[in-house]
């Protein structure tokens, strides 16, 4: 089974800030990843797909990158609406899976 | 507009059953794919069960496999989850979430809201 392994765990920045969350697979998965934002009391949102497309109404501040076994989730700068928590996910084989998740604070 | 809305959630004794249901509209249901994923309680999201468009392929995760049993009602617009011999770890909201395809690459593109199982006795 392929894992998947997000860090940091927990980040907080200010309005403005550059930020980065990565994501490293256990094994390749090509550009088989998502990347999921989830606020708090609500159900997740796709914000990136194929690793790098942006979603349909995505601003884009959002952008993804990286291929194989590293990808990173880059908010290029933040937003007093960009709090919550991020998920990666891969969708190359079964049984699918998440990353743990990333906790986004405003300072 | 898509919608997804679950139901079925509740509170149920360990050992006990409950059928989740997500009715869907707004789309052609029979042309997708479609996914259970949960969410324990301040906890990550976790992918339970996928079925495709004519019910041939249904995997599990290894938690619930043997446990849960994943369908659909084309004519009826409707993904189910059956779950059995239910324990506090399966205690979870569940949502149902819809698979689109960017060639060959998937991902869940619409989500609903979730319905809350809680296994307690």
């Amino acid at each position: 089974d392929i894992q998947l392994t997000q860090s940091p765990s927990f980040l907080s920045a200010s309005v403005g800030d550059r930020v980065t969350i990565t994501c490293r697979a256990s094994q390749g998965i090509s550009s088989f990843l998502a990347w999921y934002q989830q606020k708090p009391g609500e159900a997740p949102k796709l914000l990136i797909y194929a690793a790098f497309t942006l979603q349909t109404g995505v601003p884009s501040r959002f952008s993804g990158s990286g291929s194989g076994t590293e990808f990173t989730l880059t908010i290029s700068s933040l937003q007093p609406e960009d709090f919550g928590t991020y998920y990666c996910q891969h969708l190359h084989s079964y049984p699918r899976a998440f990353g743990q998740g990333t906790k986004v604070e405003i300072k | 507009e898509v919608h997804l809305v679950e139901s079925g959630g509740g509170l149920v004794k360990p050992g006990g059953s409950l059928r989740l249901s997500c009715a869907a509209s707004g789309f052609t249901f029979s042309d997708y794919s479609m996914n259970w994923v949960r969410q324990a309680p301040g906890k990550g999201l976790e992918w339970v069960s996928s079925i495709d468009r004519t019910s041939n392929f249904r995997p599990y995760a290894d938690s619930v496999r043997g446990r849960f049993t994943i369908s659909r009602d084309n004519a009826e617009n409707s993904l189910y989850l059956q779950m059995n011999s239910l324990s506090a770890e399966d205690t979870a909201v569940y949502y149902c979430a819809r698979s689109e395809y960017s060639g060959s690459i998937s991902y869940y593109d619409y989500w609903g809201q979730g319905t809350l199982v809680t296994v307690s006795s």
